[in-house]
């Protein structure tokens, strides 16, 4: 039953190295999210993706890439790890032009050394 | 995407109505209101969404005022395992659309 899913539940990296979330979903939704969530600031949109090579940015894009090639992966690239990107992220899907919910993937915790 | 307002904390007693609230004064036509709620430790889950009428499912009901610049979910018998963050957001349908999440309001259900 499982329709969005994270690459890895904990991932540690060193500074400086260049580290890649994956998100995968099965649902065929057009839409994919990236969000980072600390501690008394709630959800913070990354990236977004409406369509395959598509990507617009969120709020907080500084830092970080993403990749959209295939419309069931989206990928969030940290090109150059820093300990202040040290998170929770969470991956979310949702059908384009459709009313319904969205999807969230159970969540990477990145720590960052 | 319209902006919503919160109250960041909110207590109810085991097995009384839980009302939040949430302001979305800037809201447009287009737009809908959904409300997520998030558990500790996962990712958040769909509660329930309006456009303009009350709506009730399995979970909850939404109350969207008239104007629509303001919406209560209701939790109708609120349990200990209704403790969570609670997420009022109001989004288009359209392609390019954020989902944008604010601060929330952290329920506690106490005994």
């Amino acid at each position: 039953d499982v329709k969005v899913t994270q690459s890895s539940r904990y991932l540690v990296k060193r500074t400086g190295e260049k580290v890649f979330l994956e998100c995968v979903q099965d649902m065929d939704h057009e839409n994919m999210f990236w969000y980072r969530q600390d501690p008394g600031l709630g959800l913070r949109l990354i990236y977004f993706s409406y369509d395959v090579k598509m990507k617009e940015k969120g709020d907080i894009p500084e830092g970080y890439s993403v990749s959209r090639e295939k419309k069931e992966r989206f990928s969030l690239i940290l090109e150059s790890a820093s300990t202040n990107q040290t998170s929770m992220y969470l991956c979310a899907s949702i059908e384009w032009g459709k009313n319904t919910e969205a999807f969230f993937g159970q969540g990477t915790r990145l720590t960052v050394v | 995407d319209a902006k919503t307002t919160q109250p960041p904390s909110m207590d109810c007693a085991e097995g009384r109505a839980a009302n939040l609230p949430c302001n979305h004064s800037t809201i447009s036509g287009n737009e809908y209101v959904y409300w997520y709620r998030q558990i500790h430790s996962q990712g958040p889950q769909y509660i329930i969404h309006g456009l303009k009428n009350n709506e009730t499912n399995e979970m909850a009901s939404l109350i969207i005022t008239e104007d629509r610049k303001s919406s209560t979910l209701i939790l109708p018998h609120a349990t200990l395992r209704d403790t969570a963050v609670y997420y009022c957001i109001v989004r288009g349908n359209n392609a390019g659309n954020m989902l944008t999440f604010g601060g929330g309001t952290r329920l506690m259900v106490k005994p």
